[in-house]
């Protein structure tokens, strides 16, 4: 079963445009969400995290909203360069534990 | 200072042939992630050591994979014997469990079963 759901699958934002990208949970025992990006041909490199004490972390361009109540949390690329482009993934984990649980991923193409 | 690392970064194969991945952790890392990816399932989760120790491998698809973490430094993932619908992407991740969760993935292996 699948425990975060990741929206959408794919985006195309031209340059300075703002991909907004979503995600919920439903384990209410997560308490840690990293943001992975993956190039190409690469592994998935940690982006921004977030614990649920904050409702926002911004990290240069990129911002993460969470919503506690509601279980949701999203990305936002500020001004996206089509340097951006690639794959995003949100995750979620447990404080008990380091596995990670991945979203199904959002491939982010910035038109320039 | 080195990454993950992990070869071979390539495998094709036949149909019913062993294949093994291998994976050096970060040093100092007591976490290792096995990952497949594919466009269908996209990352999923195999199996994960804790200071060598399987903790879970609910995650591994069938009996023909398995995983063994003989030391701190090396891990192995090895289907036997391989089926088509085995091709695809696997990472290799490592942690520092205790830390901040923050998981370091390799490069990756990208297996083509014919």
């Amino acid at each position: 079963q699948q425990q975060v759901k990741q929206s959408p699958q794919s985006l195309i934002v031209q340059k300075g445009g703002i991909p907004i990208i979503n995600c919920a949970y439903e384990n209410t025992a997560f308490d840690y969400f990293p943001w992975y990006q993956q190039f190409p041909g690469k592994g998935p490199a940690l982006l921004i995290a977030i614990r649920p004490d904050v409702s926002e972390k911004k990290e240069g361009r990129f911002t993460i909203s969470f919503n506690k109540s509601a279980k949701q949390f999203s990305l936002h690329i500020m001004d996206s360069q089509p340097g951006d482009s690639a794959t995003y993934f949100c995750a979620a984990s447990m404080a008990a534990g380091n596995k990670l649980t991945f979203g199904g991923g959002t491939r982010v193409l910035v038109k320039p | 200072d080195a990454g993950v690392i992990q070869s071979p970064r390539h495998e094709v194969t036949e149909m019913g042939q062993e294949v093994t991945l291998r994976c050096k952790p970060i040093s100092g890392h007591n976490s290792l992630f096995w990952y497949r990816q594919t466009m269908m399932r996209g990352l999923e989760l195999l199996i994960y050591f804790n200071n060598n120790v399987p903790i879970d491998d609910s995650g591994m698809p069938e009996d023909r994979f398995s995983a063994k973490m003989p030391n701190a430094s090396f891990s192995t993932l090895k289907i036997q014997p391989s089926e088509p619908r085995d091709s695809a992407v696997y990472f290799c991740a490592s942690s520092f469990f205790g830390g901040n969760n923050e998981q370091f993935f390799g490069p990756g292996t990208r297996l083509t079963v014919l």
